[in-house]
């Protein structure tokens, strides 16, 4: 079945350090990649997202880029702040309006001032 | 505008019980999606609806069930409670038919079963 696999935490950054964050997935067909954060006590956001291939998504300084021929949709932001510490968790969407979005574990970003 | 609520927040049941979670999605979001959230699994699918039918469901046993109302509203319920069952329920809301995967999610219903 379709997954997502997404590198451990938790990642500690200094400000204005840059930022990567692995995904990798698997799917039949072509899915819709996503990326949604999680801040301390919140629910998941919508980051961004990419619809087909070599698209890239883009929101608040953070891009990820929808890589067909590696299957893998990375998140980076060139630098970090204190305020983007949080879980980001890296999903997918196949099966068209029968299809869920199917999530990574999450990783943690902790960044020091 | 209001964004999705979840009642009640937090919650503590013992095995056997059974639990209701309310969800509210934001105004004129007609699909509602719940998930679990725990450690060692992370987001699990539970169930969408759309328009008071179910969408489409995730592989959880029949103790899981959920519905909407005409108003969009929809409760998810739980029997029979495990140990197991403990985690962090999220629900999510979307205006579109298309189910283009992107959510609106609330803030969660903590269930800690004893």
């Amino acid at each position: 079945g379709d997954s997502v696999t997404q590198m451990e935490g938790p990642v500690t950054l200094s400000e204005e350090a840059f930022l990567t964050i692995n995904c990798t997935y698997t799917a039949t067909g072509y899915p819709s990649l996503f990326w949604y954060v999680q801040y301390p006590g919140e629910g998941l956001q919508l980051l961004l997202k990419a619809t087909k291939a070599d698209d890239k998504g883009s929101n608040k300084g953070f891009e990820a880029t929808y890589r067909k021929e590696t299957t893998s949709f990375h998140l980076e932001k060139g630098s970090v702040q204190v305020s983007d510490s949080a879980v980001y968790f890296c999903a997918l969407k196949s099966g068209g309006s029968q299809g869920n979005l199917i999530f990574g574990k999450g990783t943690k970003l902790s960044v020091k001032p | 505008k209001a964004g999705v609520t979840q009642t009640p927040r937090y919650l503590i049941k013992t095995r056997g019980q059974q639990v209701t979670l309310s969800c509210s999605p934001i105004s004129g979001h007609r699909s509602v999606s719940w998930y679990q959230q725990t450690p060692g699994q992370g987001l699990q699918f539970l169930f969408e609806y759309f328009s008071e039918t179910q969408r489409n469901k995730g592989n959880f046993p029949g103790r899981f069930s959920g519905r909407q109302f005409s108003n969009s509203r929809s409760e998810m319920n739980v029997s029979t409670l495990e140990l197991g069952d403990s985690a962090l329920y999220l629900c999510a809301s979307s205006r579109d038919q298309t189910n283009t995967g992107e959510l609106f999610f609330g803030e969660g219903s903590r269930l800690t079963v004893l």
